[in-house]
């Protein structure tokens, strides 16, 4: 059974920061990691997807990496904004029941202007 | 190109009701799934949808819950005698037809459900 735990659960830093987000997963048998940002009371927005063959991804000031072996991603966010303030979400996507993801419990980030 | 499109977006509901949420996935999407947000809590898998079929469930309690994603119009996640602890905010997914199953999932804005 896969576990997926991101650490911290909040975190809060002053505007312009560059900080790191982490996530473990327990099953490395895995398709992709996505990183997802949900705002309070809104749906998901997929931020970056990582291929199980891949080991980063970049779009803008977010650069998420994979490591398969030890189970473990990590979303850096540069020049941190205070736009930015949201819960990050990091989800597996097995091989085995590999139709469904798997999800963290989230880190909530507050940027300080 | 409209993304998933969840409705209503707000529910409430008294208990002992029952609840009807509906997904309609992107276009040329044939596959579904729901996913619950309990308060403070990460997003479950409930169960994984293609046209008029139930493919994995496994996340569904047994009980109350069901879902259908019939050949014409939207997917339905239906929760009857609703209870407290069913407040949640219900997400659906949905992801391209079949061959490949490495693929993105798109997430629609959820319905958010309160039982009083």
């Amino acid at each position: 059974k896969q576990e997926v735990t991101q650490i911290p659960a909040a975190l809060s830093v002053p505007e312009g920061e560059n900080l790191v987000l982490n996530c473990s997963f327990t099953d490395s048998a895995i398709y992709n990691l996505q990183w997802f940002r949900q705002d309070p009371g809104k749906g998901l927005t997929s931020l970056l997807l990582i291929q199980s063959s891949q080991r980063e991804q970049t779009s803008g000031r977010l650069n998420a990496s994979l490591d398969k072996s030890s189970g473990r991603s990590t979303l850096y966010i540069a020049a941190s904004q205070p736009g930015d303030s949201a819960t990050y979400l990091c989800a597996t996507q097995r091989v085995q029941g590999a139709q469904k993801l798997v999800f963290g419990q989230g880190t909530r980030l507050t940027i300080n202007p | 190109n409209a993304g998933v499109m969840q409705n209503p977006r707000h529910l409430v509901r008294r208990r002992g009701q029952e609840a009807r949420l509906r997904c309609s996935p992107m276009k040329g999407h044939s596959h579904v799934y729901w996913y619950r947000q309990l308060p403070e809590e990460g997003l479950k898998f409930m169960v994984y949808l293609q046209k008029e079929n139930i493919i994995d469930e496994s996340g569904m309690p047994k009980e109350r819950f069901s879902a259908e994603f019939p050949k014409e119009g939207p997917s339905i996640l239906r929760i009857q005698q609703v209870v407290r602890g069913d407040s949640a905010a219900y997400f659906c997914a949905s992801s391209p037809s079949a061959g490949n199953m490495n693929t993105e999932a798109f997430f629609g804005q959820g319905t958010r459900l309160t039982v009083v």
